[in-house]
């Protein structure tokens, strides 16, 4: 049973774009969403994360947008670069408890 | 890499063999995590650990068990290897449960 459910599968983007990835989730008792950013042979590493009690957070260039009603959240990367290219993992959890469900992934690629 | 080894970091095993694979963290967390990553998958948690000797099973748990002796140790075994266990297995460590950090993956081949 997929949870967290992660759109597109691969993105390509030109230098300077945005790059949007999309996840939506069923379960409303979620209230973390983190986003990993995984490069080839490496682990995920935590990108940015929000929790439902805002509908945006902003750290540099990369953005999440929270939509409660929806069940819906994004990462937004602005003024994408070669060097963002990489595979994004959307994640949720539930209050109380210790553990994460993946969405099954995006790879983005960015072009000069 | 947060402060996590995870040995070996490649290996080729033979069906039928067990195999153990170790996660070392030198950030005293509390717990810490196994996961599998495989293509169209992603991260797919097979055990975790919420203290020592403390366990409890993930998604994809069958034909795997852990052990937690240490803070700092948590061991992933593999009872009788399968072809369908080639993956790339991670290890994650976390303060909270919440923001995990993970470690640089082991590649296991069952050939």
């Amino acid at each position: 049973q997929q949870q967290v459910k992660q759109s597109p599968q691969s993105l390509i983007v030109q230098k300077g774009g945005i790059s949007i990835i999309n996840c939506a989730y069923e379960n409303t008792a979620f209230d973390y969403f983190p986003w990993y950013q995984q490069f080839p042979g490496k682990g995920p590493a935590l990108l940015i994360a929000i929790r439902p009690d805002v509908s945006e957070k902003k750290e540099g260039r990369f953005t999440i947008s929270f939509n409660k009603s929806a069940k819906q959240f994004s990462l937004h990367i602005m003024d994408s670069q070669p060097g963002d290219s990489a595979t994004y993992f959307c994640a949720a959890s539930r209050r109380n408890t210790d553990k994460l469900i993946f969405g099954t992934g995006t790879r983005l690629q960015v072009f000069p | 890499d947060a402060g996590i080894t995870q040995s070996p970091r490649h290996k080729v095993t033979e069906t039928g063999t067990p195999v153990t694979l170790r996660c070392h963290q030198t950030e005293n967390h509390r717990y810490m995590y196994w996961y599998r990553q495989d293509p169209g998958h992603g991260l797919r948690l097979i055990h975790y650990s919420y203290g020592v000797k403390d366990t409890d099973k993930g998604e994809v748990s069958d034909g795997y068990s852990v052990s937690r002796s240490k803070t700092e140790d948590f061991l992933l075994t593999l009872e009788s290897a399968t072809s369908s266990q080639t993956s790339v297995y991670f290890c994650a460590i976390s303060m909270t449960g919440a923001e995990q950090y993970f470690g640089p993956g082991t590649r296991l081949t069952v050939t």
